[in-house]
C-alpha cells in the first residue's frame, strides 16, 4: 500500500490567499483526521471524519478553515484567506477502525508557509 | 480532559547509551498509550502501544509498560544508535473521548 498521501508537499502562498491542501487516506480505512504542528503548539487534532461524516471539528481554530472529504479516497483542508500565523506542518492521517487500541497511520505533511 | 506530560528536550546521546523519555499522563478513563515516532521530514509512525495497566509495549529495541499507579508510560532503550535520532511522542487515547492526545514531543539527537 502507498500509504496516506498528501499534497502538495510544501506551499508557500500570500496572505489573504486561498489555500487548500489534499489527503488520500490508506484504502479501506473508515477514519480520517487532519492535524496541524507548530512549534508554539505541538500537535493539534483540528478534525476527523468517519464514514466521510465530519464527526468533531471542535479544534478547527476559526471559519476561515474548512474541511470536507466526499469521497472515502478523498479529503481537503481549506483555509480562506490564509494569515502568516497559519504557517505550520500539515498532517492527515486515516486508521482502521476506532477502539482504544487502534493505529493511526500518518502523511508524510504538507509544509505550509503564509508570507 | 485528558492530557500527556512529556520531558521536555532536546535531549543528546552518544551510540550505544541507554534512553529514557519520561511521560505521565492525566485521564478520567481508561486510556490505551502510545509512543509515535518522527524522523526528519516524515509523518508520525506509530513506535510501540499498551491498552492496559501493566502491558509493556516493545519495537525495534524500544520498550515501555503502562503503570496505571504512576500514571506513567515512560519510553526506554537500552543502546541507541545514530538512526534513532528522532522527536518521540508520547500519545493516549480515551473510547470516552474519541481522540488521540499527544504530548509535546521529545528531540532525540544521537551522536556517533
Amino acid at each position: 500500500d502507498a500509504g496516506v498521501i498528501q499534497s502538495p508537499r510544501h506551499e508557500v502562498t500570500e496572505m489573504g490567499q486561498e489555500v487548500t491542501l489534499r489527503c488520500k487516506p490508506i484504502s479501506g480505512h473508515d477514519y480520517l483526521f487532519w492535524y496541524r504542528q507548530t512549534m508554539m503548539r505541538g500537535l493539534e487534532l483540528l478534525i476527523y471524519f468517519n464514514n466521510n461524516v465530519p464527526i468533531d471539528d471542535s479544534g478547527m481554530p476559526e471559519d476561515r478553515f474548512s474541511a470536507k472529504m466526499p469521497n472515502a479516497s478523498f479529503s481537503t483542508l481549506k483555509i480562506q484567506p490564509s494569515e502568516p500565523r497559519d504557517s505550520a506542518v500539515y498532517f492527515c492521517a486515516s486508521s482502521l477502525d476506532w477502539g482504544s487500541s487502534y493505529e493511526q497511520y500518518f502523511g508524510p505533511g504538507t509544509r505550509l508557509t503564509v508570507t | 480532559g485528558d492530557s500527556v506530560t512529556q520531558m521536555e528536550g532536546p535531549v543528546t546521546l552518544s551510540e550505544e547509551a541507554f534512553l529514557t523519555i519520561n511521560c505521565t499522563y492525566t485521564a478520567t478513563g481508561y486510556p490505551s498509550l502510545f509512543w509515535y515516532v518522527q524522523y526528519p521530514g516524515e509523518g508520525l509512525q506509530l513506535l510501540l502501544k499498551a491498552t492496559k495497566a501493566d502491558d509493556k509495549g516493545s519495537n525495534k529495541g524500544f520498550e515501555a509498560t503502562y503503570r496505571k499507579e504512576t500514571t506513567s508510560f515512560h519510553l526506554e532503550k537500552g543502546s541507541v544508535q545514530v538512526s534513532d535520532s528522532a522527536v518521540y511522542f508520547c500519545a493516549l487515547s480515551d473510547i470516552n473521548d474519541y481522540k488521540l492526545s499527544f504530548g509535546a514531543g521529545t528531540t532525540v539527537t544521537v551522536r556517533a
